[in-house]
């Protein structure tokens, strides 16, 4: 297990459409987080993942995201209608329970919104 | 007010100084995590502190809880240190992360 992976790395969209991030964390972490990071701004809480389940949402995550783990494994991060706005880095970190063993963030995706 | 802050925003440095970078908090956490961002936008875990001090190599991070306060120090600094070093708390109730804004270190050789 080589760490969090994040695809895609970049993602250029036209403004209104509708993009999916993938990130498989490390397999025997069961906690997943995803944030978003603006230029020059500390990365964001967007949600967390313990196994499958959905256990924390922020304000942020508007009801254009959405955010997926369906089998505990990979997650999905979704965003419709894209708006100039959303360009950002998205970063998704795995975790054991409590942290213990520190956090692993994967390398991010890029999004922009032209 | 940001519930991390730190400072200072940017820094430049010549090869081999001491270099500190401070991170307060506001909020009552279970942990204090430093992270070293490249260009690239890929974020490396540096040390996770819930007391006292850790040493990595030329990385040295402190954490003073009743003060709410940690610096991260780099020994011998080399332009491949040369990064943004986030500070990042995990609140004690819950499970959120509050990030500071970040340090944007340049070691010029």
């Amino acid at each position: 297990d080589t760490g969090v992976s994040q695809n895609p790395r970049h993602k250029i969209t036209k403004r209104g459409q509708n993009v999916t991030f993938r990130c498989d964390p490390i397999s025997e972490h069961n906690r997943l987080y995803w944030y978003r990071q603006t230029l020059g701004q500390g990365p964001e809480f967007l949600t967390y993942f313990q196994n499958e389940a959905q256990l924390e949402k922020s304000r942020l995550l508007s009801d254009r995201f959405s955010a997926e783990r369906p089998k505990g494994s990979f997650s999905t991060l979704e965003i419709q209608r894209t708006e100039q706005g959303d360009s950002a880095m998205y970063l998704c970190a795995s975790s054991l329970p409590g942290g213990s063993r520190g956090y692993t963030f994967g390398s991010g995706t890029r999004l922009t919104v032209v | 007010k940001n519930e991390v802050e730190q400072s200072p925003q940017n820094l430049t440095a010549q090869e081999g100084e001491f270099i500190t970078i401070n991170c307060s908090y506001s909020v009552g956490i279970s942990a204090l995590h430093w992270l070293q961002q490249h260009p690239g936008g890929g974020i490396v875990s540096l040390f996770m502190l819930s007391s006292g001090k850790k040493k990595h190599g030329r990385l040295i991070a402190t954490i003073n809880i009743q003060e709410k306060h940690s610096s991260l120090h780099i020994t011998a600094s080399h332009p491949r240190d040369s990064a943004v070093y986030i500070c990042a708390v995990r609140a004690s109730t819950g499970n959120q992360f509050y990030f500071g804004t970040g340090t944007s270190l340049t070691v010029i050789p």
